[in-house]
């Protein structure tokens, strides 16, 4: 079964101050996995795509199979990257069946 | 090219009462899914679709109904409202090649 936990409900750090949110899935096949953005009342954006290996808005994120985690990363935090940030998981190639973690809201503090 | 549209944004329910929420994409993608949202819960999969005439069962899938008679529209049927469904529901699409495309959401309410 595909499942994505994500241990955090809230992660407050200072504006300047490293960020990792993390993830962790469990899934039997080949995963492919997606870090979605929603900033305040707004839709959903994807953020990060594993296998497209980018880096946007001085985030990153890098696949652990050996761990089963894609933490996602930031050296410094800004105030605008305040939000709630979703991990999701998919298989490999995209069946169309995405599943989400429970969702992380990261509060930069000025 | 509007991307995923989602209609109504609000909607108030009595219990037992059904609706329909319209989803629609003008994108050609493949892949449509619902999802609901609720406080740390996280996003949940109720249904999602790989094509025309294609669907399948997600997470939540109870008291919710779908069909995709076309590429474009993904509607989800509620057929007996219950104060458990109020929730906001997003509709997103998405293909092989890339991540989805999520739509604004629908704020439901059941009394």
């Amino acid at each position: 079964a595909q499942r994505v936990t994500q241990p955090e409900k809230l992660l407050s750090v200072f504006k300047g101050a490293p960020v990792e949110l993390k993830c962790n899935y469990s899934y039997s096949g080949s995963p492919e996995l997606f870090w979605y953005v929603q900033y305040s009342r707004q839709r959903l954006q994807l953020l990060l795509r594993h296998i497209s290996r980018e880096s946007i808005k001085g985030f990153t994120a890098d696949l652990n199979k050996g761990e089963t985690s894609f933490h996602l990363k930031k050296p410094f935090a800004q105030e605008e990257d305040s939000a709630m940030y979703y991990c999701a998981l998919t298989s490999l190639g995209n069946t169309g069946k995405l599943i989400f973690g429970q969702g992380t809201t990261l509060q930069v503090k000025p | 090219n509007a991307g995923v549209t989602q209609t109504p944004k609000f909607q108030v329910l009595k219990t037992g009462q059904s609706m329909t929420l319209q989803c629609a994409q003008d994108m050609n993608h493949e892949y449509m899914s619902w999802y609901r949202q609720d406080p740390g819960m996280g996003l949940r999969l109720i249904h999602y679709s790989v094509g025309a005439g294609i669907t399948d069962q997600g997470e939540v899938p109870n008291g919710y109904n779908v069909s995709r008679s076309t590429t474009e529209d993904f509607p989800l049927r509620l057929l007996s409202a219950a104060p458990s469904q109020t929730s906001v529901y997003f509709c997103a699409s998405g293909t092989t090649k890339g991540g989805y495309t999520f739509g604004s959401g629908t704020r439901l309410t059941v009394v």
